[in-house]
């Protein structure tokens, strides 16, 4: 049963330029979760999909989107990148009928030149 | 919204003794405190969890309370080992729509 996975696992850019990250989740869920980790800090809630909708979004700015496919995996999008957005970005798939257990990925470590 | 704070930042043990994690929410609707469990290079992995309607869980080494009336809860560790030494999160939630917010989180260190 493989577990969620993102792609890719390191990406470099540089500022301006604009970057799409990748998630399958866990098999069997259907509701995926997008976390910005920084450098020593906890995971901070960017938003949430289900059922191909954004159902919550934290405090981050337009320049973040998303999107979920019918088959439930996720992409996230950050435009105009700045310094500031160098972090380890997480996607969590979850059950909606299950409850609320998180089951993350090991992340995409992004850093912005 | 929810803010969660987490004490200490940094702990070391001795191998074999108890570690303890503390955080405090804000967030009087808040139902649900999970913790995670993050190793180097890995995402957060989900170690134990409770609901407001429990004031305590435990499964082997690991236990959490939960005190709702002053908004605190806690993760135990008893007879600590090397493989325990990580990063731990606590985090809470409103319940299964809600978003999940976490703490800064704990580095924990057992010493040999």
């Amino acid at each position: 049963d493989a577990g969620v996975t993102q792609s890719p696992t390191h990406l470099i850019k540089t500022r301006g330029q604009q970057v799409t990250l990748r998630c399958s989740p866990k098999s069997g869920h259907d509701t995926v979760s997008w976390y910005q980790q920084a450098l020593g800090q906890g995971p901070q809630f960017i938003f949430q999909y289900y059922e191909e909708e954004e159902r919550q979004r934290g405090n981050f700015p337009d320049r973040f989107s998303g999107h979920q496919f019918p088959n439930y995996s996720s992409e996230l999008n950050v435009n105009a990148l700045l310094l500031g957005d160098s972090a380890l970005y997480l996607c969590a798939s979850s059950l909606e009928q299950g409850g609320e257990k998180l089951f993350f990925g090991s992340g995409t470590q992004l850093s912005v030149l | 919204g929810e803010n969660v704070e987490q004490h200490p930042s940094t702990l070391s043990v001795q191998e074999g003794d108890s570690a303890v994690i503390k955080c405090t929410y804000s967030d009087s609707a808040s139902n649900y405190f999970p913790w995670y469990k993050q190793e180097l290079g890995k995402g957060p992995q989900l170690i134990i969890d409770i609901r407001s309607n429990v004031g305590e869980k435990k499964d082997q080494r690991i236990a959490v309370t939960l005190n709702k009336t002053a908004k605190h809860f806690s993760l135990h560790i008893t007879e600590t080992q090397p493989e325990d030494s990580a990063v731990y999160f606590c985090a809470a939630s409103r319940g299964r729509d809600d978003k999940i917010i976490f703490g800064k989180g704990t580095r924990l260190h057992i010493l040999p």
